[in-house]
């Protein structure tokens, strides 16, 4: 069965920078989409960046375009989501989620929590 | 940029009941629309997905309709385990994705 673990949040300064992971098992990797999905506290959920199943694609919400980079090493079947300029706004709970056909989020991780506080 | 909306933004039921959610995009998005579950601390789970289609292992009292900017999603018959928050999503050609502000549902 597909199995989605995130790592590497934890609590950093607003204007340093955070590299997320998302590990993927139990399917193929290489053939779907991800994407990178977060919850602020006590609110809704917000899709942040998304990438082809190649890695030849990406997209940003505009919330993060400019400032964080989503990646994949398909030969790893791991996803990336490098957060740089932090913003007390980017505090959340961030979710990687597969996309079995470019159209919606079929699996999703535990989620990995991010707080940017002084 | 699609705005999505979802109504109401919070409901109480009695379990049995016939529950409906309703969401409305600012322009035609077709049949571009998923539905979403999220029980309290847990990962969200996909229930609809192109409008109407159930997600395979999805219980069939949840179902779904519309197109264009007009949509309902339905449990025929509510459960204390379907106390959760519901999105709507869209998704455009890119693929972005747009959800909905959510809809909580508890048990009267």
């Amino acid at each position: 069965q597909v199995h989605l673990v995130e790592s590497g949040g934890g609590v950093v300064q607003p204007g340093r920078s955070l590299r997320l992971s998302c590990a993927g098992s139990g399917f193929t990797f290489r053939n779907y989409g991800m994407h990178w999905v977060r919850q602020a506290p006590g609110k809704g959920l917000e899709w942040v960046a998304g990438i082809w199943n190649d890695g030849r694609n990406q997209n940003y919400a505009d919330s993060v375009r400019g400032r964080f980079t989503i990646s994949r090493d398909n030969s790893k079947g791991t996803l990336f989501l490098q957060m740089t300029s932090l913003r007390a706004e980017d505090t959340a709970v961030y979710y990687c989620a597969s996309d079995r056909s470019s159209r919606l989020l079929d699996h999703w991780g535990q989620g990995t929590l991010v707080t940017v506080s002084p | 940029d699609i705005q999505m909306t979802q109504s109401p933004s919070s409901l109480s039921a009695s379990v049995g009941d016939r529950v409906t959610i309703t969401c409305q995009a600012s322009h035609d998005i077709s049949n571009y629309l998923n539905w979403y579950q999220q029980k309290p601390g847990k990962a969200p789970k996909l229930l609809i997905f192109g409008a109407s289609n159930l997600e395979t292992g999805v219980p069939s009292r949840f179902s779904g309709s519309g197109s264009g900017t007009d949509f309902t999603f339905s449990i025929s018959s509510l459960q204390p385990e379907d106390i959760a928050t519901y999105y709507c999503q869209n998704y455009d050609s890119l693929p972005i994705f747009t959800f909905g502000p959510g809809t909580k549902v508890d048990i009267k």
